[in-house]
C-alpha cells in the first residue's frame, strides 16, 4: 500500500516552459515534504522542502505547493532547463519524533531543447 | 564538504557468498539511513540508526540481512548469504536531529548485482 505516490511516470516539457510534477499522500499524519532529483549513477539529491505549517516555498526556479486538504504536493520549475532533465522523487515524513521517509516512484523529466 | 561515502560503487559476487557494503555518513550527522532501490518497489528504507543505534529495522527484507553502526562515522549493511534477488542499488544517507526538518543526504550508492 503505498503512502506517497507519483501517478506520472514521465513527463516531457519544452526548455523554458513550466514543468509541474505531482505527487499525492494518503497519510495525514505526514508533516514534512521533500523533492529530491536524481541523475543516472548519483544519489538523490536534496532539492526543496515545505513543512505542512506553510503551502508554498520558493528557492530560485522551484517552488513546492501543499494542499493538505487535499493530500497533494507539486513541484514547479520555471522556467525548465535541460540540465533539469532527471528523475524527482517525492518524499514524506510521518509526524513526531521519527525521521523515517516515505518516497515515491519518481517522475522522469525530459526537458526538450 | 565532503558528503556521503560508499563502497563499493559497484559490487558483482556469486548467490551465497557474503556481501559486505559501507557508509561513511557526513561528519557531524547523527541519523543514519540505509535505502534499497528497485525497479519493481522503487526506493524503500531498510533500517535507520540515531546516535548508532538502530530505531527502525522494519524494512529488512530477512535475517539474511544485518546492518551494525559501530561508531558515528561507519556503517555497515551485510547480507549473507546472497541470492539473486538481492540484486539491487543501496543507498546511504544522514542528516542531523530526529524529527528535525532537516533533509537526508545521500551517497552514490552501490550497484549490487548477484549472479
Amino acid at each position: 500500500d503505498q503512502q506517497v505516490k507519483q501517478n506520472s511516470p514521465s513527463l516531457s516539457v519544452q526548455e523554458g516552459r513550466i514543468s509541474i510534477l505531482n505527487c499525492d499522500y494518503t497519510n495525514s499524519m505526514f508533516d514534512y515534504f521533500l523533492w529530491y532529483k536524481k541523475y543516472p549513477a548519483e544519489g538523490p539529491t536534496f532539492l526543496i522542502s515545505i513543512s505542512s505549517i506553510k503551502d508554498k516555498n520558493e528557492d530560485g526556479r522551484f517552488t513546492v505547493f501543499l494542499n493538505k486538504s487535499a493530500k497533494h504536493l507539486s513541484l514547479h520549475i520555471v522556467p525548465s532547463q535541460p540540465g533539469d532533465s532527471a528523475v524527482y522523487f517525492c518524499a514524506a515524513r510521518a509526524g513526531g519524533a521519527t525521521n523515517k521517509l516515505i518516497f515515491g516512484t519518481g517522475t522522469l523529466l525530459a526537458v526538450q531543447p | 564538504d565532503a558528503g556521503v561515502i560508499q563502497s563499493p560503487r559497484h559490487e558483482v559476487t556469486e548467490m551465497g557468498q557474503e556481501v559486505t557494503l559501507r557508509c561513511k555518513p557526513i561528519s557531524g550527522h547523527n541519523s543514519l539511513f540505509w535505502y534499497r532501490q528497485t525497479m519493481m518497489r522503487g526506493l524503500e528504507l531498510l533500517i535507520y540508526f540515531n546516535n548508532n543505534v538502530p530505531i527502525d529495522d522494519s524494512g529488512m527484507p530477512e535475517d539474511r540481512f544485518s546492518a551494525k553502526m559501530p561508531n558515528a562515522s561507519f556503517s555497515t549493511l551485510k547480507i549473507q548469504p546472497s541470492e539473486p534477488r538481492d540484486s539491487a542499488v543501496y543507498f546511504c544517507a544522514s542528516n542531523f536531529g530526529e524529527g528535525s526538518n532537516q533533509p537526508q543526504h545521500f551517497g552514490d550508492g552501490t550497484r549490487l548485482s548477484i549472479l
